[in-house]
């Protein structure tokens, strides 16, 4: 079985700062890992994934995730938030050997300050 | 353009009462998924399909039920079994290829009156 654990529930930052929103996942088998971004009222949008190869993804919009093995980890930064980014932000893992099955975080709800 | 779309955005339940809520996809996707949002709690699978005319129950299908007549469709009924609906539905669809991501609809919020 696979479980996601995001530890912040909510994380206040001011505009322009740095943020990392942080996500752990315990996983007997070998996982792709995504992040999605989901604004009020709205869907999921996939922000970025890891599927393979360089353990650092990035986005269009400047955020980026670093897969970490070891630690079981795939925490997502961005050097400088904007107020727009203000969401509630999903960390998920899905089994390499199953085409359906995606497993979410709780949701970290990043609230950005002018 | 190409996409997930859930009707009616806003939907109030009476007791007793079954009600559905629509999935439509133009991605010529052959999964689709219904979760459940509950603050705090992320999105629970509630049910899943594969192919036309057959689905599985994901982690939460109590209360609830979906057909899959088309492969553009995905209707949910929240069932008068379910005791507590109030919460933030959202379909999703996705091609068999295993390195693509799921893609979501805009949601409905169904509330109890």
């Amino acid at each position: 079985a696979q479980s996601v654990t995001q530890l912040d529930s909510q994380v206040p930052v001011f505009e322009e700062a740095p943020v990392e929103l942080r996500c752990n996942y315990s996983s007997s088998v070998s996982v792709y890992l995504f992040w999605y971004v989901q604004y009020p009222n709205q869907g999921l949008q996939l922000l970025l994934k890891y599927l393979s190869g360089s353990t650092l993804v990035e986005s269009i919009n400047g955020f980026e995730a670093e897969f970490n093995k070891s630690q079981t980890s795939f925490h997502l930064r961005k050097p400088s938030v904007h107020i727009s980014d203000t969401a509630e932000y999903f960390c998920a893992v899905r089994p390499v050997d199953s085409s359906y099955k995606l497993i979410f975080g709780s949701g970290t709800r990043l609230l950005v300050r002018p | 353009d190409g996409g997930i779309t859930q009707s009616p955005k806003y939907l109030f339940r009476k007791e007793g009462q079954n009600v559905t809520l629509s999935c439509e996809q133009n991605l010529n996707h052959d999964a689709m998924y219904w979760y459940r949002q509950d603050p705090g709690q992320g999105l629970r699978l509630i049910y899943y399909s594969q192919i036309v005319n057959d689905f599985q129950k994901g982690d939460i299908a109590e209360g609830y039920s979906v057909s899959r007549e088309k492969k553009e469709s995905f209707p949910l009924t929240v069932t008068s079994a379910q005791k507590n609906p109030t919460a933030f539905y959202l379909c999703a669809s996705k091609s068999l290829d295993s390195n693509q991501p799921q893609h979501f609809g805009d949601g409905t919020r169904l509330s109890i009156l």
